[in-house]
């Protein structure tokens, strides 16, 4: 069974830092992967997603993660947080087939401004 | 272009009841997946619907039934209420296609008293 690990918890950034959130699933065959990201008060909304290709993956709001097979990991990246990023970020993975997404538990970060 | 609407937005039950949530899906879609959202815990796959049938399903019992309409509309039922079963539900749309993203309506948000 595919399941998703989401190293940290709660992260608190001040505005301008560098941000990465680890994510690290397990599943030994093709898969897609995703970020998600909620608001406060709104919907899940996707950041990113990785199908195939290149492993660097650039989404909307200047995040970006990078898919490294070997590590089983699809960490998320953005070179300068904003207040604005204040919100919960998912991991997801699903088969190809379209099948089920498997999620992390979620990573609450809190931008200081 | 509507996205994915879900209703209502906020129930209250007694255990013991039974609920129906509603799921409209983006223009175009043809597959509904529903999650259960537990706080402080991502989104948990219920199951899945394609041509009005269920197509997968993940580690939820019985009393955890839905149904898909020609509209490609879902209809997601809980039978006797547990406290336990005091969630989010998420319902998400896509096509039945290969390499697809899923777009996720607001919830409705299910309380059992």
């Amino acid at each position: 069974a595919q399941s998703v690990s989401q190293h940290n918890h709660h992260v608190i950034l001040s505005e301008a830092a560098s941000l990465e959130l680890g994510c690290n699933y397990s599943y030994g065959g093709t898969v897609n992967l995703f970020w998600y990201v909620q608001y406060p008060g709104q919907h899940l909304q996707l950041l990113l997603k990785y199908f195939s290709g290149d492993p660097l993956v650039k989404g909307i709001k200047g995040f970006e993660a990078e898919f490294i097979k070997s590590k089983f990991s699809f960490n998320l990246r953005k070179p300068s947080v904003q207040w604005s990023d204040t919100a919960e970020y998912f991991c997801a993975v699903s088969e190809t087939n379209a099948g089920k997404s498997t999620f992390g538990d979620g990573t609450t970060l809190t931008v200081k401004p | 272009d509507a996205g994915v609407t879900q209703s209502p937005t906020h129930l209250i039950k007694t255990r013991g009841q039974q609920v129906t949530l509603r799921c409209s899906p983006k223009s175009g879609h043809d597959t509904v997946s529903w999650y259960q959202q537990a706080l402080g815990q991502g989104p948990q796959f219920i199951f899945q619907y394609y041509e009005e049938e269920e197509r997968q399903r993940g580690n939820f019992p019985d009393r955890f039934s839905g149904h898909q309409f020609p509209n490609y509309s879902s209809e997601l039922n809980v039978n006797a209420l547990l406290l336990g079963d005091s969630a989010l539900y998420l319902c998400a749309s896509s096509l039945s296609r290969k390499n697809t993203e899923a777009f996720f309506g607001q919830g409705t948000r299910l309380t059992v008293v």
